[in-house]
């Protein structure tokens, strides 16, 4: 178990900007999430993967946010045309199918992005 | 909506006290109730998982939750807390019927030496 890889773990940009960021999940795990934190606040539901399908995406996530996992193995979440507002946390979480569907979300360390 | 609320979102206590965090989950069917850490600088962690069974799951580090049904509670307990229990933790629900994991907004606990 070589865990959740996340990169990069701090971005910078500027308003109007497009950025990308990677989760690699653990490497037997076919569910993934995105997930997305501010201050003082708990993980919010960006978006959930199994395997290569995008099963389920929140409705506060708007059309400048998009994700893939073209392979079912990594994922990609690109922001475009950042906002000051996009400034946040993005985690991502994996895990796996099991017997009773209880298994629990193993998170990475996250990518920081502050929009200036 | 289904929500899941902590209510506690600063703790402050001196070694050797009794913790207990307050969980409270707002949907209905089957119930998927974790509890995650955070120490400072470190991913989330699980720290304990409730399916079904014994309500009084046991977790890591001397960890406890009880479930209770009637109160749609998830409290978080450990008798005697340590330094290093300073952390914040996060409450967490999977509804059924869904995937999505709901969190709640964190309790921010601070252990004295």
């Amino acid at each position: 178990d070589t865990g959740v890889s996340q990169d990069p773990r701090h971005k910078i940009t500027k308003r109007g900007q497009n950025v990308t960021f990677r989760c690699d999940p653990i490497s037997e795990h076919n569910r993934l999430y995105w997930y997305r934190q501010t201050l003082g606040q708990g993980p919010e539901f960006l978006t959930y993967f199994q395997n290569e399908a995008q099963l389920e995406k929140s409705r506060l996530l708007s059309d400048r946010f998009s994700a893939e996992r073209p392979k079912g193995s990594f994922s990609t979440l690109e922001i475009q045309r950042t906002e000051q507002g996009d400034s946040a946390m993005y985690l991502c979480a994996s895990s796996i199918i099991r017997n009773r569907d209880n298994s629990p979300l193993h998170f990475g360390n996250g990518t920081r992005l502050t929009v200036t | 909506a289904q929500s899941v609320s902590q209510h506690n979102h600063h703790v402050i206590l001196s070694e050797a006290a009794s913790l207990e965090l307050g969980c409270n989950y707002s949907y209905g069917g089957t119930v998927n109730l974790f509890w995650y850490v955070q120490y400072p600088g470190q991913h989330l962690q699980l720290l304990l998982k409730y399916f079904s069974g014994d309500p009084l799951v046991k977790g890591i580090k001397g960890f406890e939750a009880e479930f209770i049904k009637s109160k749609f509670s998830f409290n978080l307990r450990k008798p005697s807390v340590q330094w290093s229990d300073t952390a914040e933790y996060f409450c967490a629900g999977r509804p059924s019927g869904t995937y999505k994991y709901i969190f709640g907004t964190g309790t921010r606990l601070k252990v004295l030496a």
